[in-house]
């Protein structure tokens, strides 16, 4: 069966510093890969998406990046965080059937807060 | 470009209530349907979804029917219990080719008071 893998689960970061998220998927090859940021009483923000290695597709321009070093991992960086981003960041996964793309499945999320 | 559009809340119901959350998309395809739910602290858990017009997705007591005339997905639910207390995301994908996000609604956060 097909797992997501999403670490770590919390994290406080100083304004200034890097950031890098890890998720991977198992149990699937291909996959499509989504990070999405939920701000607090918001909802969710499609920031990435990858339908293959180093394919990555920016929705909101912004200091984070993505990259897709392997099939089944996906990662979420940033060279300096800066308070407004802080939330709560969820990597998820979907397939492709050979005629429509599968649900999305997730990760339990990284809430990261930025002093 | 896709969208969807959900109603905002919050819902606040008693327990036994009937539920309607509205949702409406935009899209250029022909798209798969999806609702999901986020409890607190959780990531997204599928709830129900459909993958062509008049179909039905049903999970739990919850059901939504795909409605290719309105563009609509709007979930519903017969008497609500207070573990339903949740968020909920209308979502869609686009199944034309296999370059296609997902997109999500601003989510509807539901309150179920005993």
């Amino acid at each position: 069966s097909q797992t997501i893998h999403q670490w770590p689960a919390t994290l406080v970061q100083p304004v200034g510093s890097p950031l890098s998220l890890e998720c991977t998927v198992e149990g699937t090859s291909n996959p499509n890969l989504y990070w999405y940021r939920q701000a607090a009483g918001r909802g969710l923000q499609l920031l990435f998406y990858s339908v293959g290695i180093g394919q990555i597709s920016s929705e909101v321009p912004q200091n984070l990046s993505a990259s897709r070093p392997q099939d089944r991992q996906f990662i979420l960086s940033s060279k300096k965080l800066l308070l407004s981003d802080s939330g709560f960041y969820l990597c998820a996964w979907s397939g492709w059937t050979g005629r429509m793309n599968t649900e999305a499945f997730f990760g339990q999320g990284t809430r990261l807060t930025v002093v | 470009g896709n969208s969807v559009t959900q109603m905002e809340g919050p819902v606040t119901l008693s327990e036994e209530a009937f539920l309607t959350i509205n949702c409406t998309y935009t899209a250029t395809g022909y798209p798969s349907l999806f609702w999901y739910v986020q409890y607190p602290g959780e990531g997204l858990q599928l709830l129900l979804k459909a993958t062509k017009a008049d179909d039905k997705g049903s999970n739990k007591g919850f059901e939504a029917t795909y409605r290719k005339e309105t563009t609509s997905f709007h979930l519903e639910k017969g008497s609500v219990q207070v573990s339903d207390s949740a968020v909920y995301f209308c979502a869609l994908s686009d199944g034309v080719d296999n370059n296609n996000d997902m997109r999500f609604g601003a989510g509807t956060r539901l309150t179920v008071k005993p």
